[in-house]
């Protein structure tokens, strides 16, 4: 079935330690994106690729860095995970242009203690 | 920066209609979304808009006013499936997507 996976599905983590979040599309989107969502404030976008080879930061990129080495893979990784960073994260992709939407993954929620 | 309002709930009765405001104000403007989330899931992707008027999809309509910076979200024949979170976002003059925070439909019976 084509879409988005996001793996893991939940983790809790120490703070400190270091955390990849590993999102792959097959729908051959060039652009890519993670959110974090929050109660309250909802879908805050963190990084975003819009090709292959090329990142950008969105709105809260701090702690967080991401790469593009292909098309279809997006990891994110938290390279010392703080409790605030404890939230349920969002991978998403789409089409270039303006008028096409972004299809979302299930999502992968992450407790940081 | 981006502000995008939206209300935090609303209740309404199985087969009456809802309507979901959402005022924008960002820099730029490329179209309007709207998403619905049921709780634990993803969003999925409703509407979208970028003229304004209004866009019909079966029981889902989307009005925009882009001099108002004003969109609603009309449900009409409410099912108890549609009690879910709805989300209004903006693509900015970037194409990034900001979000609202999501209005709460709660169905009942």
């Amino acid at each position: 079935i084509a879409g988005i996976t996001q793996a893991p599905t939940s983790q809790i983590l120490a703070a400190g330690r270091r955390m990849t979040l590993r999102c792959t599309q097959d729908m051959r989107h060039n652009a890519m994106y993670w959110y974090r969502q929050d109660l309250g404030l909802g879908l805050r976008l963190i990084h975003y690729s819009n090709t292959a080879g090329t990142t950008g930061k969105g709105e809260v990129p701090d702690g967080y860095s991401v790469s593009r080495a292909n098309t279809d893979d997006f990891p994110l990784t938290l390279a010392s995970a703080v409790p605030s960073q404890t939230s349920v994260y969002f991978c998403a992709s789409s089409e270039q242009g303006a008028a096409y939407e972004q299809y979302f993954g299930p999502g992968t929620r992450l407790t940081v203690t | 920066g981006q502000n995008i309002d939206q209300p935090t709930e609303m209740t309404a009765t199985e087969g009456a209609i809802v309507q979901i405001n959402c005022t924008y104000q960002t820099s730029g403007f490329n179209g309007l979304f709207w998403y619905q989330q049921h709780a634990g899931e993803a969003p999925t992707f409703l509407s979208y808009n970028v003229l304004d008027g209004l866009e019909e999809k079966g029981r889902f309509s989307s009005f925009l006013s882009r001099s108002k910076g004003y969109s609603y979200l009309l449900l009409k024949e409410l099912q108890m499936k549609d009690s879910a979170s709805y989300l209004c976002a903006v693509r900015d003059g970037d194409y990034k997507l900001s979000f609202g925070a999501g209005t709460t439909v709660t169905v009942r019976a």
